[in-house]
């Protein structure tokens, strides 16, 4: 069975601080890894990662993928209080040729960022 | 505008109750999915959907239903409510089923069940 198991589960800092999150996975067959942010309501996608050791950036955001040690990270530098959320990580298994995404889920990060 | 939208977003029912949520979506996707996210925040694919067919059916009971009357819609129908499925239902879509798109999610629908 596909796992996703995301760390810390909760984290507080405060403002200006960096912080590391971290998605560690086992799945079959790889196909992406996503990152998502969810604050009270919808999940709002961050990056979708598929190769090794490229870096998606958006703004203070940015995260990379080691498909090796089966792991990614989402770092957020200078956090701001509305970075607050709970940072969720996804595994999108290849299963077989042209099958339908089928998201694994971590638990989340809860992140707090105090003023 | 919204991009993907479900109603209600609360909803509140007794034990043994027959519910329904509706979803739509306004971005022209093919693909549409039902999620579960219990208290611990785990999100579970429940159901997918292409163009009005089912193509994801995880290990669900048969209480809980979709239909998809046209491509931008994707309901859930859950019948005999029980405690256990007190959580947050999130819809949803993609442009495709296999593609390198992100799914867009709703703003969640929050049952729960007394």
């Amino acid at each position: 069975e596909d796992k996703v198991v995301q760390s810390p589960l909760s984290l507080v800092v405060h403002e200006g601080d960096t912080v590391t999150l971290n998605c560690s996975y086992e799945v079959t067959n790889f196909r992406s890894l996503l990152w998502y942010k969810q604050e009270k309501k919808a999940p709002t996608f961050l990056f979708m990662l598929t190769s090794s050791g490229i870096e998606k950036k958006s703004g203070r955001l940015s995260s990379i993928l080691d498909k090796k040690e089966l792991f990614s990270i989402l770092n957020i530098t200078a956090t701001q209080t509305g970075d607050s959320a709970v940072y969720l990580c996804a595994v999108d298994p290849h299963l077989f040729s042209g099958s339908a995404r089928q998201l694994t889920f971590g638990s989340g990060t809860q992140l707090t960022v105090l003023p | 505008d919204t991009a993907v939208s479900q109603t209600p977003k609360y909803l509140v029912t007794q034990m043994g109750n027959d519910k329904s949520i509706k979803c739509e979506q306004n971005l022209g996707h093919d693909t549409m999915y039902w999620y579960k996210q219990d208290s611990k925040k785990f999100l579970k694919i429940m159901f997918s959907y292409n163009n009005k067919e089912l193509i994801i059916n995880e290990t669900v009971p048969n209480r809980f239903s979709p239909k998809s009357p046209d491509k931008a819609h994707l309901n859930l129908h859950i019948n005999s409510l029980e405690l256990g499925d007190s959580a947050v239902y999130f819809c949803a879509s993609s442009p495709d089923p296999t593609g390198d798109q992100p799914q867009h999610f709703g703003d969640g629908t929050r049952l729960s069940i007394l």
